[in-house]
């Protein structure tokens, strides 16, 4: 079973589009997270929801709408694609949101691609 | 803010042991260190974590100093597998109060045959 799952793998559009991302996580975890990692691996966060709440929210543009239906399940919706938003989109998740002592649990990732 | 700063790269052959340090002077009193490993075209993946002193796991060891201003990842014997990207990472305190990690630009371990 996997722990942490993403749909699609890959996704590859035109400017301008609307798309969605999904994610799963099976581990019973309270939290989870949008990273970001661009062309030169640098990995950064975007969303962290803790018990369907939003917790943090990094300076992302408001293109991109996360939303937890529920503990298990954090989407990632992004409006007006734009090149610049090409990049590969992790989900991850935690026990809890503690002080820095929680390992995260990623997904396989989402290779998006803006043409 | 808490960063980290690691080596951008090294390299190693099989069957050796490899130390990475990772310096982190602003770390805080409630920040635990922790490091992933990613592979090309995965996620990170959890390797291990610690408060201070020494903690070992399966996979590797993981050396804290008393001030806790800089740590040090033990992978003993690499193999070719071994070979990824290697994250050291502290909790970081934002102003509303919750946590966050911040990913530095982890180091890129290549093991020779």
């Amino acid at each position: 079973d996997t722990a942490v799952s993403q749909t699609p793998k890959y996704l590859v559009t035109q400017m301008g589009n609307d798309k969605s991302i999904k994610c799963e996580q099976n581990l019973g975890h309270d939290t989870m997270y949008w990273y970001k990692q661009d062309s030169k691996k640098f990995l950064k966060i975007m969303f962290s929801y803790n018990n369907k709440e939003l917790i943090i929210n990094e300076t992302v543009p408001n293109r991109f709408s996360p939303k937890s239906p529920d503990k298990a399940h954090l989407n990632l919706h992004i409006n007006s694609l734009e090149l610049g938003d090409s990049a590969v989109y992790f989900c991850a998740s935690s026990q809890d949101l503690v002080a820095g002592g929680e390992a995260q649990y990623f997904g396989p990732g989402t290779r998006l691609l803006v043409l | 803010l808490a960063k980290t700063t690691q080596p951008i790269s090294m390299d190693s052959y099989e069957g050796q042991e490899v130390n990475i340090t990772c310096s982190h002077n602003n770390i805080a009193t409630n920040d635990y260190i922790t490091w992933y490993q990613q592979f090309p075209s995965q996620g990170p993946r959890f390797i291990i974590q610690g408060y201070k002193t020494k903690v070992t796991n399966e996979v590797a060891s993981l050396f804290i100093p008393a001030d806790r201003k800089s740590s040090t990842l033990s992978l003993p014997r690499v193999s070719l597998s071994d070979t990824a990207v290697y994250y050291c990472l502290v909790g970081d305190p934002t102003t509303s109060g919750t946590y966050k990690y911040i990913f530095g630009t982890g180091t890129r371990l290549k093991v020779l045959a």
